[in-house]
């Protein structure tokens, strides 16, 4: 089974920290995203990498960034919190190959900016 | 207009019954479709993959419409273990757009 690992389940920071979610895959997957999730909007995509070092932005990259040192870890770091950022973050992985596979998630980080 | 669209709900249905589920997408390259199941607070988890021919697992049946541009998931005989909100998503290239989900609720 693939297994995504998000380092924490629940963070609290506070207004202008620089805040560091990380996520580890188990199953040498090229492709790994980050996700935030809001009542009524859905998972909207932040930022994902397709490889070691690359990155793309996603639909809502504002305040975000990310990094890919490691394939096994994809890292997104919220540079000065805001507490519009307070959601629930989810880290997602699948192969490179095209077709159908799906993305397997973590179980996600539930962050509240004070 | 979203890419992926789908009722929000919430479904209200008693145990036995019959619920479907309607997704439609506007990117029409998009080259696979699957249905993800989340429980409340919980993350998204891989219910099935929707194939071209229409698929069944169990009491669940997924059917793509290429022509249309919608996925449907039929679920028979609800169990109160199905309540969980339900979410569609496609993919084209690398990227997965996920549709904002329908709630299910069965009731005893």
């Amino acid at each position: 089974d693939v297994k995504v690992t998000q380092s924490s389940r629940y963070l609290v920071k506070r207004t202008g920290e620089k805040v560091f979610l990380e996520c580890v895959q188990d199953m040498d997957h090229e492709n790994m995203f980050w996700y935030r999730q809001d009542p009524g909007l859905g998972l909207r995509l932040i930022y994902f990498s397709y490889d070691v070092k690359m990155k793309e932005k996603g639909d809502i990259p504002e305040g975000y960034s990310v990094s890919r040192e490691k394939k096994e870890r994809f890292s997104l770091i919220l540079e000065s919190a805001s507490t519009n950022q307070t959601s629930m973050y989810l880290c997602a992985s699948r192969p490179r190959e095209l077709g159908d596979q799906p993305q397997h998630f973590g179980d996600g980080t539930r962050l509240s900016i004070l | 207009r979203k890419e992926v669209e789908q009722d929000p709900g919430p479904f209200n249905v008693p145990e036995g019954a019959t619920v479907a589920f309607n997704c439609t997408y506007s990117n029409s390259a998009s080259q696979s479709f699957f249905w993800y199941r989340q429980d409340c607070r919980k993350e998204p988890k891989l219910l099935m993959s929707v194939y071209s021919s229409g698929n069944e697992d169990g009491r669940f049946t997924a059917q793509l419409n290429r022509a249309s541009q919608y996925i449907s998931l039929l679920i028979r005989d609800s169990k109160l273990s199905d309540s969980a909100t339900y979410l569609c998503g496609n993919t084209g290239g690398f990227k997965t757009i996920f549709g904002a989900g329908t709630r299910l609720f069965v009731k005893a």
